[in-house]
């Protein structure tokens, strides 16, 4: 099984900085079949980016993901107050064992 | 629209059971592979199952196995999950999630959840 762990916890900022959430694979996820997810409370996840990179239908450009791998990073260029949220990354290349991340939470500082 | 609507979730004793359905529409359901994702309450997701589009391959979490069943009805358009044998550890919501349309297991679409709470 592929352990996900992502940092920081919980990330601080104020809007209109930039955030960089980080997610680290225990064994190399083949392809970069990497997404994230973006949740707030009492709703269910929604989709930001899969591929590692793409972004998914109507997501703004401020939201990119990157890396490959082990290592990947999901980066909101500046936050706007919606982005104040949790964040899940999910792994699907050892599908279809499927596992996530345990989740970053952007709070406003 | 695609839609998932979640029920049956509600509160069971240790060592009940449950059956969750899941009810689909918009798109066409028996195309799609389907899966069941759980969250314990102020915790991260679980992938708890997966079904693929003729229910030809099953798949389960370690955490479930041998204890919960997916199924799915494609002329009701309808995914089902029997859960036996509760536990206090699996009290969460139980979305239903759909894969994005390019066949990998990322999902696009999610319901909006069922509470199960498994508790004396």
């Amino acid at each position: 099984e592929i352990v996900l762990t992502q940092s920081p916890g919980t990330l601080s900022l104020s809007p209109g900085e930039r955030a960089t959430l980080s997610c680290r694979a225990s064994q190399s996820v083949s392809s970069s079949y990497l997404a994230w997810y973006q949740q707030k409370p009492g709703q269910a996840p929604r989709l930001l980016i899969y591929g590692a990179s793409s972004r998914a239908t109507g997501i703004p450009d401020r939201f990119s993901g990157s890396g490959s791998g082990t290592d990947f990073t999901l980066t909101i260029s500046r936050l706007e107050p919606e982005d104040f949220a949790v964040y899940y990354c999910q792994q699907y290349g050892s599908s279809p064992l499927l596992t996530f991340g345990g989740g970053t939470k952007v709070e406003i500082k | 629209e695609v839609q998932l609507v979640e029920s049956g979730g509600g509160l069971v004793k240790p060592g009940g059971s449950l059956r969750l359905s899941c009810a689909a529409s918009g798109f066409t359901f028996s195309s799609y592979s389907m899966n069941w994702v759980r969250q314990a309450p102020g915790k991260g997701l679980e992938w708890v199952s997966s079904i693929s589009s003729s229910s030809s391959y099953i798949y389960y979490a370690d955490s479930v196995k041998g204890r919960f069943t997916i199924s799915r009805d494609n002329a009701k358009n309808s995914l089902y999950l029997q859960m036996n044998s509760l536990r206090a550890e699996d009290t969460a919501v139980y979305y239903c999630a759909r894969p994005h349309n390019s066949g990998y297991d990322f999902f696009d679409y999610w319901g909006q959840g069922t509470l199960v709470t498994v508790s004396s």
